[in-house]
């Protein structure tokens, strides 16, 4: 069986401050890993993704994650928010239950302040 | 900029009528995959097809909900009888052939109000 836990539902930052979303995973299995940001009334689009070698994995718009298999994590940050920023993320597993079947966390709202 | 499309994006309808969501996966794309987001269940993954044939359904209510794949190029979603907790949105979407790793594709949604 996989799992995700997204800690935190909202999470609200300043312009320009550390943005970190916290993702948590369970899997029987190496897994994939895969962040997902989606924009009011948009599908959701691929940040970036996990899949084998290098750990810290950089995406679009300027996020990045790292695979900590010990401590089963793959938390997204970005140095400096953007107001542009402001979404809901979903972190996502593939655990090799059932090829392509993701398993999403319930999702983290990012508030930009000025 | 190859894209999934979905029609229609908005649908009002009474409780009892059908409901029909129409899917264009993107082309060469061999998966396709219905989830349905709500406020209190979040992203469900409803079913999926590979080739056109169902590998699994299984978070579909059996007795109302439908999903098929009539060529490579169309997937439709289809509820009968709606209600009104059948209110969503459902996002369709697609991918190449899966080990597992590849990205998923979203269309832009059809948001569904049942009265």
């Amino acid at each position: 069986a996989q799992s995700v836990t997204q800690l935190g539902s909202h999470v609200s930052v300043s312009e320009g401050a550390l943005v970190l979303l916290r993702c948590n995973y369970s899997s029987s299995v190496p897994p994939y890993l895969f962040w997902y940001v989606q924009y009011p009334n948009q599908g959701l689009q691929l940040l970036l993704k996990y899949t084998t070698g290098a750990t810290l994995v950089k995406g679009i718009n300027g996020f990045e994650a790292e695979f900590k298999k010990s401590e089963t994590s793959f938390h997204l940050t970005k140095p400096s928010a953007h107001m542009s920023d402001a979404a809901e993320y979903f972190c996502a597993v593939n655990g090799g239950t059932s090829y392509g079947k993701l398993t999403f966390g319930q999702g983290t709202i990012l508030t930009v302040h000025p | 900029d190859a894209r999934v499309t979905q029609t229609p994006r908005h649908k009002v309808t009474e409780m009892g009528q059908e409901v029909t969501m129409r899917c264009q996966p993107i082309l060469g794309h061999n998966t396709v995959f219905w989830y349905r987001q709500t406020m209190m269940q979040g992203l469900e993954l409803l079913a999926y097809f590979r080739n056109r044939a169902p590998l699994d359904d299984s978070g579909m209510p059996k007795d109302r909900f439908s999903a098929e794949m009539p060529d490579a190029t169309l997937a439709t979603l289809k509820i009968q009888p709606s209600e009104p907790r059948d209110s969503a949105v459902y996002f369709c979407a697609s991918g190449p052939t899966t080990g597992g790793e590849e990205t998923q594709y979203f269309g832009p949604g059809t948001r569904l109000l049942v009265l």
